[in-house]
């Protein structure tokens, strides 16, 4: 019974690089939720995906950032030019069912830091 | 819009004191749903507890209780006995039905030996 696995845990990258972060959901979950915590901002939605398809991508910055979730595999949270106001902790979420009353599964985070 | 208010940004209380986080919403739908997850050094998030609209009963659960009040909007996390290992960041949520749960920026809490 894995919860949900994200990797890396820490990764370093210079600007103008691309991260990529990756996200196992809880066996059985469909549902991914993306969130960015930024010190003393506390989390802030990025994203919502269901296996192929984005559901609400309303708080992604519009530029350098996205997301999929494919048929099979993670979900990877990709971000281009990486900026150092990108550093941050991102945590990767999952449910079973569409959320609005599901409780999130949360994964333990990648920490993003950015030279 | 949704809105998750926690006025604490950061508390510290002697071990076994009893300590409040306060937490405060905003919605406009009628069905919504209240989380308190707490947020320990190691980083990962753990689910404490959930709430919706319709069931205003408190609850307890060991040392922690939680008082919900929808006069007031508040849904209020209480520590009873503190121990060392509370020491965390707790954050409260809300999710308005069928869609995402928006955090608090969280309460760091120290419980100091």
């Amino acid at each position: 019974n894995a919860g949900v696995m994200q990797n890396p845990r820490h990764l370093v990258r210079r600007r103008g690089q691309e991260a990529r972060l990756r996200c196992s959901p809880m066996k059985g979950h469909s549902h991914v939720y993306w969130y960015r915590q930024l010190p003393e901002e506390g989390l802030k939605f990025m994203v919502y995906l269901q296996k192929e398809n984005i559901i609400d991508e309303s708080g992604m910055p519009k530029e350098r950032f996205s997301a999929e979730f494919p048929k099979e595999g993670p979900s990877i949270l990709r971000i281009q030019q990486v900026v150092r106001g990108d550093s941050a902790a991102y945590f990767c979420a999952s449910s079973p069912q569409r959320s609005g009353g599901e409780k999130l599964f949360f994964g333990s985070g990648t920490q993003l830091s950015v030279l | 819009a949704q809105k998750v208010t926690q006025a604490q940004t950061e508390i510290s209380v002697v071990e076994k004191e009893d300590v409040t986080l306060d937490c405060v919403y905003e919605t406009r739908d009628t069905t919504y749903y209240l989380f308190w997850y707490k947020q320990p050094p190691s980083g990962e998030l753990v689910f404490l507890i959930r709430r919706n609209s319709f069931d205003e009963q408190n609850e307890i659960s060991g040392r922690y209780s939680w008082n919900f009040q929808k006069s007031t909007s508040s849904f209020n996390f209480t520590i009873t006995a503190s121990q060392v290992v509370d020491s965390a960041v707790y954050f409260c949520a809300l999710s308005e039905a069928r869609d995402k749960i928006i955090f608090g920026k969280g309460t760091r809490l120290h419980i100091l030996p």
